[in-house]
């Protein structure tokens, strides 16, 4: 059953240090999308990359987070330095054309 | 923001009842997608509906949508506790770099037994 894997599930960190998140897209998707949620904010997109190339990472603040592809079976995430105010659900999706086929998620608590 | 927006933000029904739920969204579209999301889960694709569709159905979910107004609504009939869930629309947007999903802000569902 494929299926779009995320690690850590949960994650508590103090203030001002490293995350890192990461996917494993469903094998043969050539489009990854990183997604955070928040009650105030919803669903917003942070970054997207189409065969590992990032196309778009406008929604994401560049001093801080950075979106990489690796390769074709890993996909990352990284805030440093963390804050509070990145608290959040972190979701990954993978996709082939029109569908999108999402993670459980990164549960990130930024103490 | 390229984001949508749902109505109601929040809808109660009894079990047996049928649930509506409407999106609405700010460009031009390839297609329009639902979406539910179980409480701290990820997000399960429901129903696409392309552009150039006024109406699909899938089981017990009907999906309109009407370009001209930029609005598409999501019917689940005879709607049962397991639907409890969130309910967003996606929008399938074409930039000069591909297709990107916007969800929306969501509707939660809750079905009384």
């Amino acid at each position: 059953d494929a299926r779009v894997t995320q690690t850590p599930r949960h994650k508590v960190t103090e203030m001002g240090q490293e995350v890192t998140m990461r996917c494993q897209p469903i094998l043969g998707h050539n489009t990854v999308f990183w997604y955070r949620q928040t009650m105030m904010q919803g669903l917003e997109l942070l970054a997207y990359f189409r065969n590992r190339a990032p196309l778009d990472d406008s929604g994401m603040p560049k001093d801080r987070f950075s979106a990489e592809m690796p390769d074709a079976t890993l996909a990352t995430l990284k805030i440093q330095p963390s804050e509070p105010r990145d608290s959040a659900v972190y979701f990954c999706a993978s996709g082939w054309g029109h569908e999108a086929f999402f993670g459980q998620g990164t549960r990130l608590t930024v103490v | 923001s390229q984001q949508g927006e749902e109505d109601p933000q929040a809808l109660s029904i009894q079990e047996g009842e049928n649930a509506t739920m409407n999106c609405s969204y700010k460009t031009s579209i390839n297609n329009l997608q639902w979406y539910r999301q179980n409480s701290g889960r990820g997000l399960v694709h429901l129903i696409l509906i392309r552009s150039n569709e006024r109406e699909k159905h899938s089981g017990r979910l009907r999906v309109t949508l009407d370009t001209s107004k930029k609005s598409s609504s999501l019917l689940i009939t005879a709607s049962r506790a397991a639907d409890t869930a969130s309910y967003f629309c996606a929008t399938d947007y074409v930039s000069n770099t591909g297709n990107q999903f916007y969800f929306g802000t969501g509707t939660s569902l809750t079905v009384i037994p």
